[in-house]
């Protein structure tokens, strides 16, 4: 079972920011919060992680909660070729398989 | 250029018929893993490798082999195909420290078997 939680589906405006939720409530302390995006039916892509920190790249900023329970996935400023589904996964832990559990995601629609 | 190559891309097959789809990176990454996609279901890790001759099951492992004797090859071998194994197969790799390591994944394999 995903250990996170995101919404369904999500439209952006071209050319603004889209903010993109994840609730992790369970995620343990050496847990990283990883973002992946595909589009259509290519391999999934990674944006972008963090532990507990904020993190920007070229791509993506993410913010994520002082208690770690929930972070927000920031594309500054969104195209239409940004329009794919978005994963936040977990990944270290004690588990420690490397599996990447891919929930069902947000599928962000930019519109022109 | 850092990268995972899957082929053959697209395989339409008959039942019964082995086949292997290969996976190979250049990143010397330890950890390679496969997984496959079904609409409604998400991606599903079938098989991964710690390292040169470590493998393990993940979620969905029956009807699917696996062999790690190089680290930069983990081909999926499917001995007896069949309609089930219809998916959209990738696979990833990265290295062993999982939490700081962003995993790499191919293009995707479309396999459909009739």
């Amino acid at each position: 079972d995903a250990k996170t939680t995101q919404p369904t589906s999500m439209d952006c405006a071209e050319g603004r920011a889209a903010n993109l939720p994840c609730n992790h409530s369970t995620i343990s302390g050496n847990e990283y919060v990883y973002w992946y995006r595909q589009i259509h039916s290519q391999g999934p892509q990674y944006i972008i992680h963090g532990l507990k920190n904020n993190e920007t790249n070229e791509m993506a900023s993410l913010i994520i909660t002082e208690d770690r329970k929930s972070s927000t996935l920031i594309l500054p400023h969104a195209t239409l070729r940004d329009t794919a589904v978005y994963y936040c996964i977990l990944r270290g832990g004690s588990s420690n398989t490397g599996k990447l559990i891919f929930g069902q995601g947000t599928t962000l629609q930019v519109k022109p | 250029e850092a990268q995972v190559t899957q082929n053959p891309r697209y395989l339409i097959t008959v039942t019964g018929k082995k086949l292997t789809v290969t996976c190979s990176q250049n990143m010397n990454h330890e950890y390679m893993s496969w997984y496959r996609q079904d609409p409604g279901l998400g991606l599903r890790q079938i098989y991964y490798s710690m390292n040169v001759e470590v493998t393990d099951k993940g979620d969905v492992p029956e009807g699917y082999k696996v062999s790690r004797k190089e680290k930069r090859n983990f081909p999926l071998i499917l001995e007896s195909p069949s309609p089930n194994q219809t998916s959209l197969y990738f696979c990833a790799s990265s290295f062993i420290t999982f939490g700081n390591t962003e995993a790499f994944f191919g293009q995707g394999t479309r396999l459909t078997v009739v």
